[in-house]
């Protein structure tokens, strides 16, 4: 079966940094993916992990450990437009197919 | 702008009428998705398409069929609607094996 785990929701202050932890157990593993969704809206791409370490793109980051089937998001300089839910994505097979988590929803205080 | 359209933002249907749900996107995409997405629960997969014509059951197909006639347009089929089945239907495309998804603004189905 396929379980992909992270936390229901975290709050964080404005300018902090929150990391969101994410872990699988799947059937196949080609990568894993981190989504934004703002509420009432399409959930969009904001990054992609397939090889261990850790890829930076501004002032969000992510890492993977294939071996301990972990990965997390780490968001910095928390802007209240940050609040959103973050939906950690597993890729299952080599042609696209994804596996969602329940998704973390982030809450940004002034 | 590259999009992926759903007919409709919000649609009420009664229990066992036929409903189908339209997704255009206009990106050559050659694949398509269709997941539903609920509180607690997060999107399930319920079909996809790699290529026209052709169709695989996601997680949760029960209850839904879908048709690929033509690649750009992929159609999501409640034969017989139930309350069970209110749900946000989202529809994503994706190209080749790369999987960025790009999904539509998301259909609000209330089955009454």
């Amino acid at each position: 079966g396929q379980n992909i785990d992270q936390p229901t929701e975290m709050t964080a202050t404005e300018g902090a940094i929150v990391q969101i932890n994410c872990t699988y157990q799947t059937s196949g593993f080609n990568g894993l993916f981190w989504y934004q969704q703002h509420a009432g809206e399409a959930p969009t791409f904001l990054s992609y992990n397939v090889l261990d370490g850790l890829e930076e793109k501004g002032r969000f980051s992510s890492f993977l450990s294939r071996s301990k089937g972990y990965s997390y998001l780490l968001l910095k300089e928390l802007q209240m437009k940050d609040s959103a839910s973050y939906l950690c994505a597993v890729r299952t097979d080599s042609w696209g197919k994804l596996q969602f988590g329940a998704g973390t929803q982030v809450v940004v205080t002034p | 702008d590259v999009k992926v359209t759903q007919s409709s933002r919000y649609l009420v249907k009664r229990t066992g009428e036929k409903v189908f749900l339209e997704c255009v996107q206009d990106m050559d995409h050659e694949n398509m998705f269709w997941y539903r997405q609920d509180p607690g629960l997060g999107l399930r997969l319920i079909y996809f398409s790699y290529d026209v014509k052709m169709k695989e059951k996601g997680d949760i197909p029960e209850g839904y069929s879908v048709s690929r006639e033509k690649k750009e347009r992929f159609s999501l089929i409640l034969e017989s609607a139930s309350t069970n089945q209110t749900s946000m239907y989202l529809c994503a495309s994706s190209s080749g094996g790369a999987s960025i998804y790009t999904f539509g603004s998301g259909t609000r189905l209330t089955v009454v």
